[in-house]
Formats: structure tokens, sequence, C-alpha cells
């Protein structure tokens, strides 16, 4: 059972354009979102993270949008650039599990010239 | 400050071979994870780690061992490698409980099993 469901798989971008992906979940007791950006050959790094208690977080040109009702969660990257051309991965995890993060499928973003 | 470092970073093993990766964190984390990494899956939690000397089963435990005798160290074994066990290992850490704190990643264990 996948309790995180994110999409698009693939995305391609202009330069300065507005990258989207979404993520859905499940478990009403995870209390901590996070995003994760991954370049080949690396290890996952936190991009920007969002508790359930605020509907937007911004940092930069990374905005998180967050709906708790609807049990969703979405990362607009503003001005994208080649720069930003990784794979993203939302997450989710519930302090009394260990802080174990639940990982969606990932997103590659290719954002062309 | 090296954060997470995990060796080695490539390995190539026999199906029945066994290996041990080793995760080494200098950030005093209470909280460590091994995670693996296949295309279109995300990464799954195999299993974690809350303190030295404990441990526990994640999402997909079965065919590895863990062990963490040491508090900066967590260590992931395959006793029996198969074909199916090819993937990209990844260890993680995270200061303890409570919600919104960081978990860093290392840069990953590409095995490959033939």
């Amino acid at each position: 059972q996948q309790q995180v469901k994110q999409s698009p798989q693939s995305l391609i971008v202009q330069k300065g354009g507005i990258s989207i992906i979404n993520c859905a979940y499940e478990n009403t007791a995870f209390d901590y979102f996070p995003w994760y950006q991954q370049f080949p050959g690396k290890g996952p790094a936190l991009l920007i993270a969002i508790r359930p208690d605020v509907s937007e977080k911004k940092e930069g040109r990374f905005t998180i949008s967050f709906n708790k009702s609807a049990k969703q969660f979405s990362l607009h990257i503003m001005d994208s650039q080649p720069g930003d051309s990784a794979t993203y991965f939302c997450a989710a995890s519930h302090t009394g599990t260990a802080s174990k993060l639940t990982f969606g499928t990932g997103t590659r973003l290719q954002v062309t010239l | 400050n090296a954060g997470v470092t995990q060796t080695p970073k490539f390995r190539v093993l026999k199906t029945g071979q066994s290996m041990t990766l080793l995760c080494a964190q200098d950030m005093n984390h209470e909280y460590m994870y091994w995670y693996r990494q296949d295309p279109g899956m995300g990464l799954r939690l195999i299993h974690y780690s809350v303190g030295e000397g404990t441990t526990a089963k994640g999402e997909v435990p079965d065919g590895y061992n863990v062990s963490r005798l040491k508090k900066q160290n967590f260590l992931l074994g395959l006793e029996s490698a198969a074909p199916s066990q090819t993937s990209v290992y990844f260890c993680a850490s995270r200061p303890g409980q409570g919600a919104g704190t960081e978990a860093f990643f290392g840069q990953g264990t590409r095995l490959t099993v033939v």
C-alpha cells in the first residue's frame, strides 16, 4: 500500500516557467512533509518542508502548498532554472513512528533553455 | 564535517555472496535508517534504529540484517545476495524524536548482484 502518491513521474519545463509537483497522502497521523532534491549519483537532500498547521511555506523560488482536508501537498518551483533539473521526492513522517520517512515515487524534472 | 558517509560506493556481488554496507555519521544523531532506491519506486525503508543497540524492521526487511553497536555506525548486511537486491542503498540519520527534524542522507552505495 503506497501511502504517499506523487505525480507526475516526469516533467519538462522551459527556463523561467513554473514547475508543479503534486503529492497525496493517506495517513492522517503524518506530521511532517518534506521535499527532497536528488541529483544523479548523489543522495537526496532536503529542499523545503512543512508542518500540517501551515497552509503554505516559501523559501526563495520554492513553495510548498498544503491542503490538510484534501490530504494533498505540492511543490511549486518559480522561475525554473536548468540547475533545478533533478529528481524530486515528496515524503511524510510521523513523530510517533521513529520519524520514519515514507517517500513518493519521485518526479524527474528537466528544465530546458 | 563529513555528515553521513557510506562505504563502499560501488560493489558487484555474485549470487549467494555476503557483504556488509557501512554507514557512519558524525552528527551524534539518535536515529539511523537504511533505504533502497529502485527506478519508479522511490526510496523504501529496509531497517532503522532509534538508538545504540536498537534495530527495527522497515517496509522491505527480507534478506537483510542490521546492527548498531555504536551510536555513530549502522551496518547493513546481506547474508546471501540475490539479483533482486540489485539497487542503490542509502543511509540516513536524524537527530531524534520530534517532528520537523531534517534527515541527512549519505551518497549511496550502488550494488549489483549477478
